[in-house]
């Protein structure tokens, strides 16, 4: 069974330009949430997907966004990119959605702004 | 709020020997889960074992057990048996419902600052 695939694994941009991460989550797996790790702060909840629907959404503004397929693929944008996006980019799926069961991670994109 | 605190940012340890983690939380909803994660270099994320808050005994997975005392609000996770490949990131995490300012509630997974371990032969 394929795990959690994330697409680009490494990218370099630069201040102001937009980026878009790609998630594909475990065959069957409808809820696909993204975390954002950095040193300084750890691992902080963005948002999460159930079925083509924001579920939750954590305090990051509005220049980070996402959306989920049909298929459960789900992706996520981020905007005028600044230089503390620089993060792993961390995208877990699940059978039932963040909390309520185990949550399979991908290896994450590992973001670099200049 | 939900919180999770790792005091331990490294710990070392020699190989074959047994290894605490220490692991504490605060949340004002009954029904919870915690769990642990391993990070290694290449940074994926792998889960290690999950205790529900209302699971009677400690749960345990192979070499990894999670010492779970709710009074105290902690969940320590014991890796017994160290091996070299165990040396990585260690993650506790705690999921749970927080309400919502406008109403409502989320469940909500909020991790630790994690703590890295080095394991030495």
């Amino acid at each position: 069974k394929a795990g959690v695939t994330q697409t680009p694994r490494y990218l370099i941009k630069t201040r102001g330009q937009q980026v878009t991460l790609s998630c594909s989550p475990i065959s069957g797996h409808r809820s696909v949430s993204w975390y954002q790790q950095t040193p300084g702060q750890g691992l902080q909840f963005l948002f999460e997907y159930f079925s083509e629907t924001q579920r939750n959404k954590g305090n990051f503004p509005g220049r980070f966004s996402g959306r989920q397929f049909s298929n459960s693929r789900s992706e996520m944008n981020v905007s005028t990119l600044e230089l503390g996006d620089s993060a792993l980019y961390l995208c877990a799926s699940s059978l039932t959605g963040t909390g309520l069961g185990e949550l399979f991670f991908g290896e994450g994109s590992r973001l670099t702004v200049l | 709020a939900q919180k999770i605190t790792q005091t331990q940012p490294g710990m070392f340890v020699q190989e074959k020997e047994a290894v605490t983690l220490d692991c504490t939380y605060d949340t004002s909803d009954p029904s919870y889960g915690l769990f642990w994660y391993k990070q290694p270099s290449s940074g994926e994320m792998i889960f290690l074992i999950y205790q529900g808050s209302y699971d009677q005994q400690n749960a345990t997975e192979g070499r990894y057990s999670l010492n779970f005392q709710k009074a105290r609000k902690s969940a320590n996770l014991v890796i017994s048996a160290s091996q070299l490949g165990d040396s990585a990131m260690y993650f506790c995490a705690m999921s749970g419902r927080e309400t919502k300012d406008s109403g409502g509630s989320n469940y909500k997974l909020t991790f630790g600052k994690g703590t890295l371990l080095t394991v030495n032969p």
